[in-house]
């Protein structure tokens, strides 16, 4: 029982298909997170919520849409990616936002795209 | 901009031995240093974190060892074993950045 559950673990999708990510967490927490991890770079963080606003964008493509309709819930609506978004999605919390927050990882869900 | 730089990338050690880890940070600002472990089909697990307020930090086989001056942290596993095999990630900054990570090897 990690405390963050992201679903589902893998997805394989066409360019032109629309899906969404989902995380969960049972931790309390107040803010979350989304990440790309791809191969041989570091953790790119993508989105940020704290009591489900968002505090930021690091300048992400539209075709990635974050929703957090509630502290404990985090969804990424994903529409007309590109190959080179393959890659694993983690999902993160932690109790407030910040960077001396410790942070909670999902086991993330592997995307590739078709 | 940020910048945090860890090495070794790979890192092959007989169990038994010690493993250390080295980032540096670009960031004056930073006072977190978290250590994240990764195991393959997994998400990075926090291991052990310091605060800039504290030269080193201890739990059971590893520690994590601060130099604010130089702007370096490392990470020690002693007594290395098997299952400590894993993408090692450290991570500082105001935004938090992560480095590049350290995938280890430990063989029997």
């Amino acid at each position: 029982e990690t405390g963050v559950t992201q679903t589902p673990r893998h997805l394989v999708m066409g360019m032109t298909n629309k899906k969404s990510l989902k995380c969960e967490q049972h931790l309390g927490h107040n803010a979350m997170y989304w990440y790309k991890q791809s191969a041989k770079k570091p953790l790119e963080l993508m989105f940020v919520y704290n009591f489900k606003e968002q505090t930021e964008n690091n300048s992400v493509p539209s075709r990635f849409s974050p929703e957090c309709p509630n502290s404990s819930h985090l969804f990424l609506h994903l529409h007309t990616l590109q190959p080179e978004d393959s890659a694993l999605y983690l999902c993160a919390s932690s109790q407030q936002t910040g960077s001396n927050q410790p942070q909670h990882f999902g086991d993330g869900t592997r995307l590739s795209i078709l | 901009g940020e910048n945090v730089e860890q090495h070794p990338s790979t890192l092959s050690v007989q169990e038994g031995d010690s493993a250390v880890i080295k980032c540096t940070y670009s960031d004056s600002a930073s006072n977190y240093f978290p250590w994240y472990k990764q195991e393959l089909g997994k998400g990075p697990q926090l291991i052990i974190d310091i605060r800039s307020n504290v030269g080193e930090k201890k739990d059971q086989r590893i520690a994590v060892t601060l130099n604010k001056t130089a702007k370096h942290f490392s990470l020690h596993i002693t007594e290395t074993q098997p299952e400590d095999s894993a993408v090692y990630f450290c991570a500082s900054g105001t935004a938090l950045i992560f480095g590049k990570g350290t995938t280890l090897s430990v063989s029997s």
